[in-house]
């Protein structure tokens, strides 16, 4: 069965820190693969997309990026944190052409 | 502006009543999904429901779509304390949408 891992759990930065989130896929080839930010009581602002190695797709013009080193590892960073980057960022995952996705348990970030 | 809005914002009932959420959205779809979210915790898949069906059932869940109001409502029945969670209506393909949410809250 396939499982979605993502870490860390909970991160506490300062200002103008750098940032590295990973997200892993198991028991699935060639996912779609998907990074949100959710703020408290708020719903999911899709930030970024991919659809294969390589292939990154930025929703939201800002100072986080994505890259996709391999099929079902997806990592969002930042080299300078700010204070507005604080939220919840959730991963998902979806089989290639279909549309219901996946979340991990996300991570919630705190800047400081 | 969202594509997706739910309705209400927040919603407490007692368990065993029933619990209806509703979700407008702006452009025509191929399919809405819905979603549920327990506190601090993923997003877990519902339901998905195709522009042509206009209504679909999953367990306790119904699910029905208007596409010419634009909108879906989710009823639960029944339902239970472990169905306070915050629920998600979403639209689109790999751009997916999500409103803001419908938080339910069930007394026990």
């Amino acid at each position: 069965s396939q499982t979605i891992h993502q870490w860390p759990a909970t991160l506490v930065q300062p200002v103008g820190s750098p940032l590295s989130l990973e997200c892993t896929v198991e028991g699935t080839s060639n996912p779609n693969l998907y990074w949100y930010r959710q703020a408290a009581g708020r719903g999911l602002q899709l930030l970024f997309y991919s659809v294969g190695i390589g292939q990154i797709s930025s929703e939201v013009p800002q100072n986080l990026s994505a890259s996709r080193p391999q099929d079902r590892q997806f990592i969002l960073s930042s080299k300078k944190l700010l204070l507005s980057d604080s939220g919840f960022y959730l991963c998902a995952w979806s089989p290639p052409l279909q549309e219901t996705q996946y979340f991990g348990p996300g991570t919630r970030l705190l800047v400081l | 502006s969202q594509q997706g809005e739910e309705d209400p914002q927040a919603l407490s009932i007692q368990e065993g009543e029933n619990a209806t959420m509703n979700c407008s959205y702006k452009t025509s779809i191929n399919n809405l999904q819905w979603y549920r979210q327990n506190s601090g915790r993923g997003l877990v898949h519902l339901i998905l429901i195709r522009s042509n069906e206009r209504e679909k059932h999953s367990g306790r869940l119904r699910v029905t779509l208007d596409t010419s109001k634009k909108s879906s409502s989710l009823l639960i029945t029944a339902s239970r304390a472990a169905d306070t969670a915050s629920y998600f209506c979403a639209t689109g393909g790999f751009k997916t949408i999500f409103g803001a949410g419908t938080r339910l809250f069930v007394k026990a």
